[in-house]
């Protein structure tokens, strides 16, 4: 089972930051809080992962809070391009084991 | 291009019959993976292989046998078809411990 949280749907305008919030309540000391996203029709796509320590790419940010019990998404400018299935998952690093995707969130991006 | 690459796309056919779906990595990754997204979009662990050796099989009917030739190539074939088998299936490819990077899937339909 996922030991994550996310809501099931947003809408976020285009242009706008799209916040995208996951409960990991649970979450162990090692493990790390992984986000990847899946547009229609596609294979997941790896966007951004951390620790502790709040994380930037080229894609996104990730905030995740001192408890480390959740972590907000943040697309900075959505496009409509980012509309897809965003999935939050915990796993250990240096895992050879599977990860355990939940439900996601769909985030609708709208003109 | 260097990607993790599955064929066929498409595959539709009827019950009972045996088929098979290639996945090949040329990223020189160590462990390979396949996934089950089911029609509400649950996407599960089949298996895992590392360095061609299983180290993965979740709960999956026997009907199921991947093969790993080589370390770039995992391939799934599936007998005795059965329409529950109708999903999308998702290669994907990491270094050991590393981020996952997952092929374009393969959309199977079993009539």
């Amino acid at each position: 089972d996922a030991k994550t949280t996310q809501p099931p749907s947003m809408d976020c305008a285009e242009g706008r930051a799209a916040n995208l919030p996951c409960n990991h309540s649970t979450i162990s000391g090692n493990e790390y809080v992984y986000w990847y996203r899946q547009i229609h029709s596609q294979g997941p796509q790896y966007i951004i992962h951390g620790l502790k320590n709040n994380e930037t790419n080229e894609m996104a940010s990730l905030i995740i809070t001192e408890d480390r019990k959740s972590s907000t998404l943040i697309l900075p400018h959505a496009t409509l391009r980012d509309t897809a299935v965003y999935y939050c998952i915990v796993s250990p690093p240096y895992n050879t084991d599977k990860l355990i995707f939940g439900t996601g969130t769909r985030l609708q991006v709208f003109p | 291009d260097t990607a993790v690459s599955q064929t066929p796309k498409y595959l539709v056919t009827q019950m009972g019959n045996d088929k098979s779906i290639k996945c090949e990595q040329n990223l020189g990754h160590d462990t390979m993976y396949w996934y089950k997204q089911d029609s509400k979009k649950f996407l599960k662990i089949m298996f895992s292989y590392n360095n061609k050796e299983l180290i993965i099989n979740e709960t999956v009917p026997n009907r199921f046998s991947p093969k790993s030739p080589d370390k770039a190539h995992l391939n799934l074939h599936i007998n005795s078809l059965e329409l529950g088998d109708s999903a999308v299936y998702f290669c994907a490819s990491s270094p050991l411990g590393g981020l996952e990077f997952f092929g374009p899937g393969t959309r199977l339909t079993v009539l």
